[in-house]
């Protein structure tokens, strides 16, 4: 089945800098990927997706990137702020299919 | 819409008792996903409806573990009978069509001393 790499597990980055969160896939069928935020006491929460068919999405200070040949996938946040700070997820979905695997997760913090 | 409601929030019981946790999906979303969380493992999928019909439950740990769906706007995830390792977060998400978006509840804490 699907397996989802994702690193760092921790992030620490000053507030106004650029933080990035990489994910690796192993089934090549995958053809879905989605990016969640997580606050504390909360469900996860979708911020930005990529399909297959693209390699690069952006909306506002979030951007996305996918490598198909290597099976990785990139989350990319700009000009951090203070509410950035949050546990991120990458997951995998692979075509034809309708579940989601996960990586194991982000913990970014945002220094002021 | 107010999402996918979880209810309860917060759930403390002693090993060995029933527990049943419950969904209500957004309305009008034919998929329904239940999801444990824990530090160890991550999310992990435990199973999915579509239509309420059960379709891939093979993310149950173990017999102990079940989930119905009676109707669109309602589902139970039941553990019987609860172990401390079932200690997680639990969370059940909903989408429309299988490939779409997912929308997660805000989770029930489950606590089995």
């Amino acid at each position: 089945g699907e397996n989802v790499e994702q690193h760092p597990s921790t992030l620490s980055v000053q507030e106004g800098d650029s933080a990035v969160i990489k994910c690796t896939y192993s089934d090549s069928a995958s053809n879905y990927f989605p990016w969640y935020k997580q606050e504390l006491g909360k469900g996860p929460q979708l911020i930005i997706d990529i399909r297959s068919n693209v390699g690069e999405k952006k909306d506002q200070r979030i951007a996305v990137t996918l490598n198909k040949t290597a099976k990785h996938f990139s989350l990319h946040i700009t000009e951090t702020q203070p509410e950035d700070s949050a546990v991120y997820f990458c997951a995998a979905r692979i075509q034809g299919a309708q579940k989601l695997v996960f990586g194991q997760g982000t913990r970014l913090t945002i220094n002021p | 819409d107010a999402g996918v409601i979880q209810s309860p929030r917060h759930e403390v019981t002693e090993m060995g008792q029933e527990v049943t946790l419950r969904c209500k999906p957004i309305s009008g979303h034919d998929y329904l996903f239940w999801y444990r969380q824990t530090m160890m493992r991550g999310l992990e999928l435990l199973i999915y409806f579509n239509n309420n019909v059960p379709i891939d439950d093979s993310g149950m740990p173990e017999d102990r573990f079940s989930a119905k769906m009676p109707n669109a706007s309602f589902s139970t995830l039941k553990i019987q009978p609860s172990e401390p390792r079932d200690s997680a977060v639990y969370f059940c998400a909903s989408s429309l069509g299988g490939m779409g978006e997912a929308f997660f509840g805000q989770g029930t804490r489950l606590t089995v001393v």
